[in-house]
């Protein structure tokens, strides 16, 4: 396993249009993560699954933004209608669910809305 | 609310100089804090793991100790592939989704 991927990398979009961004997790890990991270600050929760449960999410996640994990495999983060506040680095992380286990990250996608 | 506070943001070491980063934080219970790295234009790439005041871990040329109000990442005779931004996190008890609260991070500069 390479570990956690995310696609695209990079992604330019036009303020207003909706956007997708897709995670596959490390193959046994349960637990699903999503954080946004801007320049010169640390990565923010934005969601979390537990298999294809989406059991908790942030305040920093606004009506446009949802995610999901349909099959407890590969999740996807969907923003609708996107503001040039939206502008970060999205990353997924994907940790096992026993017990207190470290989290790995992926590469993260990149969006600038312009 | 839990807050994480690292310092200093920036700093600039020769090759060989060691030096200690600082992770203080506040939260309610504390589960465990992480250390990451973090190159430009990637993920965070995990380090450590500490659960209680009083332990440390090692790799190679970092070392992360615990205490109950903070945790220090040292760095002994660093080289410039260790120049990255390192982030801390606290975990804490009673956040059932087991989220990350991230610090700024401190960014490394090693000179050769």
């Amino acid at each position: 396993d390479t570990g956690v991927s995310q696609n695209p990398r990079h992604k330019i979009t036009k303020r207003g249009q909706n956007v997708t961004f897709r995670c596959d997790p490390i193959s046994e890990h349960n637990r699903l993560y999503w954080y946004r991270q801007t320049l010169g600050q640390g990565p923010e929760f934005l969601t979390y699954f537990q298999n294809e449960a989406q059991l908790e999410k942030s305040r920093l996640l606004s009506d446009r933004f949802s995610a999901e994990r349909p099959k407890g495999s590969f999740s996807t983060l969907e923003i609708q209608r996107t503001e040039q506040g939206d502008s970060a680095m999205y990353l997924c992380a994907s940790s096992l669910q026993a017990g207190n286990t470290e989290a790995f990250f992926g590469q993260g996608t990149r969006l600038t809305v312009v | 609310e839990d807050q994480v506070t690292q310092s200093p943001e920036a700093l600039r070491l020769q090759e060989g100089e060691s030096s200690s980063l600082n992770c203080s934080y506040t939260v309610s219970g504390l589960r465990g804090l992480f250390w990451y790295r973090q190159d430009p234009g990637k993920g965070p790439e995990f380090l450590f793991t500490l659960y209680s005041a009083g332990e440390e871990k090692e790799k190679e040329r970092l070392k992360a100790t615990l205490t109950k109000k903070e945790s220090f990442l040292h760095i002994t005779a660093p080289k410039p592939e260790d120049s990255a931004t390192y982030l801390c996190a606290v975990q804490a008890w009673g956040a059932g989704s087991y989220q990350l609260t991230f610090g700024k991070g401190t960014k490394l500069s090693v000179i050769p």
